[in-house]
């Protein structure tokens, strides 16, 4: 149980153009998703929190028009990266947060989208 | 503010030896939870174990074994009898019981198991 699926695993995308990364909950209801960002060698960064239903919450330094986040339904969010550059060639990460029972507190994390901007 | 500090950056060691990834945190707050991730090349994070700040009981989970002191504010991750296998980065993270599930990681420890 508690699996979290993100697609697609890897991309690759020309400067300007917009891509799409889904984030699915597949055994559980996700009321909170999270959206991570690591660049090579580095940390991962939180970048925003989705709430279904609601808007998202992002970061200090996350551009909001950039990295736009739609949690419509408690088992899919969704990262669209608008207008891609370079710059924004990372791994991004999301996780997503159980609604109830035991596993209430517990936050799983999907296997990654490698994105690379040409 | 939270804050947590992997203040090595690459271990290297020689299979069948003993490591110790060392990992110190920062926060104000009373409850909290901290967490061990495994992050082996192929990107997917392995949860390895979480720990609330009222248990500070040492926990061994076969050749895994963590040492929790709030006195010190560290939560060290020790690997007895390293593998090849076990070479990957290992993040230390914080889950502050008030902010709604946010993780801090720390910058992790990139663990190098040598044949």
């Amino acid at each position: 149980g508690a699996v979290v699926s993100q697609h697609p695993s890897w991309v690759i995308c020309k400067s300007g153009t917009s891509v799409k990364i889904e984030c699915r909950s597949l055994d559980f209801q996700a009321t909170t998703m999270f959206w991570y960002r690591q660049f090579p060698k580095q940390s991962l960064m939180l970048m925003a929190t989705s709430n279904e239903g609601s808007k998202a919450t992002y970061e200090q330094g996350v551009e909001k028009d950039k990295f736009l986040i739609n949690h419509a339904s408690l088992t899919l969010s969704t990262l669209t990266v608008t207008s891609a550059h370079p710059e924004d060639s990372s791994f991004y990460i999301c996780s997503a947060r159980d609604r109830a029972g035991p596993r209430g507190h517990e936050q799983y994390f999907g296997p990654g989208t490698r994105l690379t901007v040409t | 503010a939270q804050k947590v500090t992997q203040a090595q950056t690459e271990i290297s060691v020689v299979e069948k030896e003993d490591v110790t990834l060392d990992c110190v945190y920062e926060t104000r707050d009373t409850t909290y939870y901290l967490f061990w991730y495994k992050q082996p090349p192929s990107g997917e994070l392995v949860f390895l174990i979480r720990r609330n700040s009222f248990d500070e009981q040492n926990e061994i989970s076969g050749r895994y074994s963590w040492n929790f002191q709030k006195s010190t504010s560290s939560f060290n991750f020790t690997i007895t009898a390293s593998q090849v296998v076990d070479s990957a980065v290992y993040f230390c993270a914080l889950r502050d019981y008030n902010q709604g599930g946010k993780l801090i990681f720390g910058q992790g420890t990139e663990l190098s198991v040598k044949p």
